[in-house]
C-alpha cells in the first residue's frame, strides 16, 4: 500500500523544547516538501528537498530544520527558536519535482506548545 | 512573485446544485494550476491540474475547472454537489520560470454542502 506516513498524529511541546516530525513515504518520488498550515492562510513552505542530501529554504524556515539522508525520508525538527510552531505540519513529496507533478500529501501532524 | 486567491473563505450550496468555487492568479509567463481538497484533520487530495491543452480541465470525484488566461481565473466547478463534498478546497499555482520549491496556495475556501 503505497503512500506517505507522517508520525506523530498529535504533538505536544513545552516551549524550549526541539521536536522532531517523522515523514516517510514509499513511491519512490524524487521530491519532498513540508508545509506549515494555520487557519485562513493556506499552506506555506518550510523546506523543499530535490534529491538525497540536497534541501532548500522556503518561505517560512527560521526555526526549522530538515535532512534527508535517505530517498524516502525527510524529517522536520521544530526547534526552540520557532516562536509560534503551533500549527498543523503537512509532508508531501512529488515524482521528481518539477512543477507540472502533483504533490501527495501525508495526512499531517498536529503540533501544539504547551 | 506569484500569488493565488480565493475569494471566498466560505461558499454554501445545496445537494443537488452546482458548484463553483473561485480561483484567480497572478504569475509571470504561462502558469501551472491545481485544485486539492482537503477533509478535516487531513492531508491534501489532489483533484485537478492545468498544465497546457484544453481549457476545461476533468478530474476526480466528477469535479471540472475552467482555465480562463484573459480573467486569469481556474475556477472549480462541479454540476451536481454531494454533502460528501463538503470541505476544504485549495488552489494552487506556479510557472515554468519559477523556481521548483516556489508553488504557491490560495487560503482555501471551505465549501458546504447541505442535503
Amino acid at each position: 500500500d503505497g503512500g506517505i506516513t507522517q508520525s506523530p498524529k498529535y504533538l505536544f511541546r513545552k516551549e524550549g523544547q526541539n521536536v522532531t516530525l517523522s515523514c516517510e513515504q514509499n513511491l519512490n518520488h524524487d521530491a519532498m516538501y513540508w508545509y506549515r498550515q494555520d487557519p485562513g492562510q493556506g499552506l506555506r513552505l518550510i523546506y523543499y528537498s530535490q534529491i538525497v542530501n540536497d534541501f532548500q529554504k522556503g518561505d517560512i524556515a527560521e526555526g526549522y530544520s530538515v535532512s534527508r539522508e535517505k530517498k524516502e525520508s525527510f524529517p522536520l525538527t521544530v526547534t526552540s527558536a520557532q516562536k509560534n510552531p503551533t500549527a498543523f505540519y503537512l509532508c508531501a513529496s512529488s515524482p521528481r519535482g518539477l512543477k507540472d507533478n502533483e504533490q501527495f500529501f501525508g495526512p499531517g501532524t498536529r503540533l501544539t506548545v504547551l | 512573485a506569484q500569488s493565488v486567491a480565493q475569494p471566498e473563505d466560505q461558499v454554501n450550496v445545496a445537494e443537488g446544485n452546482p458548484l463553483t468555487v473561485k480561483c484567480t492568479y497572478s504569475v509571470s509567463g504561462n502558469p501551472y494550476l491545481f485544485w486539492y481538497v482537503q477533509y478535516p484533520n487531513r492531508g491534501l487530495q489532489f483533484l485537478l491540474k492545468y498544465i497546457t491543452g484544453d481549457n476545461l480541465v476533468k478530474g476526480s470525484y466528477g469535479f471540472e475547472a475552467e482555465f480562463n488566461k484573459s480573467q486569469t481565473s481556474f475556477h472549480l466547478k462541479k454540476p451536481s454537489a454531494l454533502v460528501s463534498d463538503s470541505a476544504l478546497y485549495f488552489c494552487a499555482a506556479t510557472a515554468l520560470i519559477y523556481n521548483n520549491n516556489d508553488m504557491r496556495f490560495g487560503a482555501g475556501t471551505r465549501l458546504t454542502v447541505k442535503p
